[in-house]
């Protein structure tokens, strides 16, 4: 079966940087990706790593380290509306479905 | 349309009745995904279509459940007598996926199921 494994909940201030693990067991591996859903709206893509290393866009950044079963997101210099679920997701099998964690709540705080 | 469009939006049904939720995908995508949020949690796979496959739908939670997907584009997700548990946001999400590359899910707005 499919495991994936993240924080319940996080809080973090305005202008910090905050750190999101995200840990899997599946079978197969073709690639992992992170979402951010805000209360009451759909979730909206952030990034996707397939191989081992640190991917940058802005304020963003996610790693992955395949041997490990692990990735994290990491969040720069924090902003109010970046209040969110964070939902990390593993592409497996040759059809490449999509499974989800229950994702973080990130809560940030004046 | 530009995205994920899903209809209705919101729906109220009693308890023991059937109900049918629509999803109309990016036009030319190949994958398109259900999955079930319930308030607070993650999201729960239900089905998974991709092109002229059979659908992955080891996700249905019972045969109450069944999804149909016509000429690869517009997809329904039917729930036959409803019960209470079944209350939740159904989404769904298209993908221009195939076996050879990935790429990101594209949702829709979801619709909230409410079973009274």
């Amino acid at each position: 079966g499919q495991n994936i494994d993240q924080p319940t909940e996080m809080t973090a201030t305005e202008g910090a940087i905050v750190q999101i693990n995200c840990t899997y067991q599946t079978s197969g591996f073709n690639g992992l990706f992170w979402y951010q859903q805000h209360a009451g709206e759909a979730p909206t893509f952030l990034s996707y790593n397939v191989l081992d290393g640190l991917e940058e866009k802005g304020r963003f950044s996610s790693f992955l380290s395949r041997s490990k079963g692990y990735s994290y997101l990491l969040l720069k210099e924090l902003q109010m509306k970046d209040s969110a679920s964070y939902l990390c997701a593993v592409s497996t099998g040759s059809a490449r479905q999509l499974t989800f964690g229950s994702g973080t709540q990130l809560t940030v705080l004046p | 349309g530009a995205g994920v469009s899903q209809s209705p939006s919101n729906k109220v049904t009693e308890k023991g009745k059937d109900v049918e939720l629509r999803c109309d995908p990016i036009s030319g995508h190949t994958a398109l995904y259900w999955y079930r949020q319930s308030l607070g949690q993650g999201l729960e796979f239900l089905i998974y279509f991709q092109g002229n496959s059979a659908p992955d739908k080891s996700g249905l939670p019972s045969d109450r459940f069944s999804a149909e997907r016509t000429g690869g584009s517009v997809s329904t997700l039917t729930i036959q007598r409803t019960q209470q548990e079944d209350s939740a946001v159904y989404l769904c999400a298209s993908s221009p996926r195939n076996r050879a590359i990935n790429t990101e899910a594209f949702f829709g707005q979801g619709t909230r199921l409410t079973v009274v």
